[in-house]
């Protein structure tokens, strides 16, 4: 059963360019968070999609977006990227019992 | 708002030694609280939650933690550090309504284990 697949592993991006970042959840889930890291920090939220509807958003700009597909899959965009997005990008999945699984991140490093 | 603190941002211990990381949490009413390691350039694995009226939680790899509303705190341990325990360390938590049921972490603890 594979868990949360995250793509890609890694990236490495210009400030002022736009990045898209993938997620498909774990079978079964049908909620997608999705969480920053900064180097040396702990996880922070950035939003949380469920039936292709952002329902809770964190204390990020408008430049951060996303989009839930009807097979539960994600997608994280970040425009105009500047150099402190450079982060640990965390995708995590839920269905209808407590508890998030989380997938192994994309590595973004605007330059 | 609420907050995780995590006191000691690295904590050192002998192979075999008792773990002790801790996780103090802010929140005006007791939240769902989790612990989860973090091994490099990977993601997170849950450890153990708290989600009921069990203070005593025992989780993956050995490991508990104690949920003590007087304290508000959920410190995690495990009696006998293993090299394969050396990793990072996130305390969380999350609000019992249905607002979304987000993750608000702490900072973070690096677990380092000497042999």
């Amino acid at each position: 059963d594979a868990g949360v697949t995250q793509s890609p592993t890694h990236l490495i991006k210009t400030r002022g360019q736009q990045v898209t970042l993938r997620c498909s959840p774990k079978s079964g889930h049908d909620t997608v968070s999705w969480y920053q890291q900064a180097l040396g920090q702990g996880p922070q939220f950035i939003f949380q999609y469920y039936e292709e509807e952002e329902r809770q958003r964190g204390n990020f700009p408008d430049r951060f977006s996303g989009h839930q597909f009807p097979n539960y899959s994600s997608e994280l965009n970040v425009n105009a990227l500047l150099l402190g997005d450079s982060a640990l990008y965390l995708c995590a999945s839920k269905g209808n019992s407590y508890g998030y699984t989380f997938g192994s991140g994309t590595r973004l490093t605007v330059v | 708002a609420q907050s995780v603190t995590q006191l000691g941002s690295h904590v050192s211990v002998s192979e075999g030694a008792l773990v002790l990381l801790r996780c103090n949490y802010s929140s005006s009413v007791p939240p769902y609280l989790f612990w989860y390691v973090q091994y490099p350039n990977q993601g997170l694995q849950l450890l153990l939650k708290y989600t009921s009226a069990a203070t005593l939680v025992k989780g993956i790899n050995g490991f508990e933690a104690e949920f003590k509303k007087s304290e508000t705190s959920f410190h995690l341990t495990k009696p006998s550090a293993h090299m394969r325990d050396a990793a990072e360390y996130f305390c969380a938590v999350s609000d019992r309504g249905n607002a979304g049921n987000m993750l608000t972490f702490g900072g973070g603890t690096r677990l380092m284990v000497k042999p």
